[in-house]
């Protein structure tokens, strides 16, 4: 089936750096979703992406739909302590449930 | 802002017992789902259901698991006997069509 490998698998910086990750598929995807899961919560959702190419931000977050379809980045900027948590992208399959990436587990240190 | 609403937010139950974990969905919505997250791993996909009935399901969602609709308000998720692998976290998601999901925050349950 459909996989999502995201990278890096955790990621630990200070308060203030910008951050990247990405998320790379085996197979196309029509829709790129990203997810902040704080701990003991349910997914968030933060952007979606439907179109190859697409660059949409969201405060200090910016995310990118790959051109091959088959990739996505997120960045968040100047990152602060409530950025702590685990992103995961996410993308719909042709019967619309959700695959899940393996996330990124992001600390950010004072 | 419309929320997934779970409960319980924790469970515990003894290895074998039946449990049910309840969801009531955002009220305009249609599309419902539930998914499970084991500790430290990704959100897997357990079963989708749409007009009564279940639409998609996993592999993981074996006739131990059953899902149901009551009410015109609730969305329940039953396992009937459960093992220790069952331990997980268990959200339940909502939508109006389309890939718009809303989360519920979860109910973890530990099987003993």
């Amino acid at each position: 089936g459909q996989q999502l490998n995201q990278s890096p698998q955790s990621m630990f910086i200070q308060e203030g750096e910008d951050v990247s990750m990405n998320c790379t598929s085996s197979s196309i995807f029509n829709t790129w979703l990203w997810y902040k899961q704080d701990p003991g919560e349910g997914p968030v959702l933060l952007i979606a992406l439907y179109k190859a190419g697409e660059l949409t931000s969201n405060g200090r977050l910016t995310a990118q739909f790959g051109i091959t379809r088959k990739d996505s980045f997120l960045n968040i900027s100047a990152s602060i302590p409530s950025d702590v948590g685990i992103y995961f992208c996410a993308g719909p399959d042709n019967t619309d449930k959700l695959i899940f990436g393996t996330g990124t587990r992001l600390q950010v240190f004072p | 802002e419309p929320e997934v609403t779970q409960t319980p937010s924790h469970q515990v139950t003894q290895m074998g017992q039946e449990v049910i974990l309840r969801c009531v969905p955002i009220s305009n919505h249609l599309y419902f789902y539930w998914y499970r997250q084991i500790l430290g791993q990704k959100v897997e996909f357990l079963v989708s259901f749409y007009n009564n009935e279940i639409s998609e399901k996993s592999e993981i969602f074996d006739d131990q698991f059953s899902v149901e609709r009551p009410d015109g308000s609730n969305f329940t998720l039953k396992i009937r006997s459960t093992k220790l692998e069952d331990s997980a976290m268990y959200f339940c998601a909502s939508s109006a069509e389309g890939v718009g999901y809303t989360f519920g925050s979860g109910t973890r349950l530990t099987v003993v």
